[in-house]
């Protein structure tokens, strides 16, 4: 495994389109997390997943955004009726549950990065 | 509210001209403390994890401090190929899940 990974890495899409996003995690780890990022900023929580269940989502996240992560394996992360400040990077992590090697830390994919014009 | 802060915003070093970034952060309850690398238009790259105040871990030219009020990534001798974005985050005790807070990153520069 050669840890997360992220498809498509670019997406331009017009307003008022929907868009999906693809995220596989590292295979042994229970837990994923998305999150979004735009310049300067650090990346922002949108929602979390244990095994299938979606346990937490932001109140940042509208409802034009869902997260679905069936069979608690890959997750998609959709957006309808994409709007022009929708353009950021979406970032994928996964995280075990076990503290194993000592830490929770999170791991992330490549990214997507998504241009409404 | 939880916040998490970093100084300087950007930093231009000369190689081999060492110094510290500093993250500042108020949480109730804090799990842990990362320390990311990022590299433009990538995704954040795991560097630490820091639990409780007085430990400190290093890796190569790194070395991150941790107290109960803020953390320090000290960059001994840096070199070009250390120039990128340097995010700390902390996870913090939640109900159904403990929420991780990035900082805005300090975007560091290693002048040849």
């Amino acid at each position: 495994d050669t840890g997360v990974s992220q498809n498509p890495r670019h997406k331009i899409t017009k307003r008022g389109q929907n868009v999906t996003f693809r995220c596989d995690p590292i295979s042994e780890h229970n837990r994923l997390y998305w999150y979004r990022q735009t310049l300067g900023q650090g990346p922002e929580f949108l929602t979390y997943f244990q095994n299938e269940a979606q346990l937490e989502k932001s109140r940042l996240l509208s409802d034009r955004f869902s997260a679905e992560r069936p069979k608690g394996s890959f997750s998609t992360l959709e957006i309808q009726r994409t709007e022009q400040g929708d353009s950021a990077m979406y970032l994928c992590a996964s995280s075990s549950s076990l503290r194993t090697s000592g830490s929770y830390e999170q791991y992330f994919g490549p990214g997507t990065r998504l241009t409404v014009t | 509210e939880d916040q998490v802060t970093q100084s300087p915003e950007a930093l231009r070093l000369q190689e081999g001209e060492s110094s510290s970034l500093n993250c500042s952060y108020t949480v109730s309850g804090l799990r842990g403390l990362f320390w990311y690398r990022q590299d433009p238009g990538k995704g954040p790259e795991f560097l630490f994890t820091l639990y409780s105040a007085g430990e400190e871990k290093e890796k190569e030219r790194l070395k991150a401090t941790l107290t109960k009020k803020e953390s320090f990534l000290h960059i001994t001798a840096p070199k070009p190929e250390d120039s990128a974005t340097y995010l700390c985050a902390v996870q913090a005790r939640g109900t159904s899940y403990d929420k991780v807070i990035f900082g805005p990153g300090t975007s560091l520069s290693v002048i040849p």
